[in-house]
């Protein structure tokens, strides 16, 4: 069972655009990391997000945790192709033990 | 060891026939996660381990499914009778509390034909 939605799957710009990509599910959250995986690696962690309406900022990626927990944002400012990759929201339940991982947006941003 | 390790990296097996997987967490790591990847897709939870309990054993597709962990450390995911649409990538991650940052390895390729 999936219960977190990304949007959209695919997405490919033009370098210096702007984007964002969405995570959704009707399930409240502890927190909620994001992760970058290039093609033949395992994913990496971006960033987590703990509280409800935090913003955290990682040079032009910025993360938002939406107030109720059940929702995430990842807008990234001035694309560069070094930003090509899939990305993943991953949801920890209640328990903090387990993780859910969104179904993924595969960025291609094009020099 | 420096980082999660996966063997075999790739593995072709025919139809039926079984196949062991095998993840070396880093060293310390209590959680031990399974996951499976379609090519560009999201991440299918498989199982869970806490040292070498799996509280969690709910994703695992069917009973050809198996897994264990020996020693807190080093973990085996068999599949047993291997069909065609067991075909992915198959993804290990460890973490020093469950609730910590998970670091992956590369996967295990998998391909029944």
């Amino acid at each position: 069972t999936q219960l977190l939605e990304q949007s959209p799957q695919f997405l490919s710009i033009q370098e210096g655009e702007n984007l964002t990509v969405y995570c959704n599910s009707s399930s409240v959250f502890s927190s909620l990391q994001w992760y970058r995986q290039e093609p033949g690696e395992g994913p990496v962690l971006l960033v987590t997000v703990v509280t409800g309406g935090e913003v955290k900022k990682l040079k032009r990626l910025t993360f938002q945790f939406g107030d109720a927990r059940k929702d995430s944002s990842l807008h990234i400012t001035a694309a560069q192709p070094g930003d090509t990759g899939l990305y993943l929201c991953a949801g920890a339940d209640k328990t903090g033990n387990q993780f859910y991982f969104g179904t993924g947006t595969s960025l291609t941003v094009i020099p | 060891g420096a980082g999660v390790s996966q063997s075999p990296s790739n593995k072709v097996t025919e139809k039926g026939k079984d196949v062991e997987l095998r993840c070396d967490p880093i060293s310390g790591h209590t959680a031990l996660y399974w996951y499976r990847q379609s090519l560009g897709q999201g991440l299918e939870f498989l199982i869970y381990f806490q040292g070498n309990s799996a509280p969690d054993k709910s994703g695992l597709p069917s009973d050809r499914f198996s897994a264990e962990r020996t020693g807190g450390s080093v973990s085996t995911l068999t599949i047993q009778r291997t069909q065609q649409e067991d075909s992915a990538v198959y993804l290990c991650a460890s973490s020093f509390t469950p609730s910590s940052e998970a670091f992956f390895g590369q996967g295990t390729r998998l391909t029944v034909v």
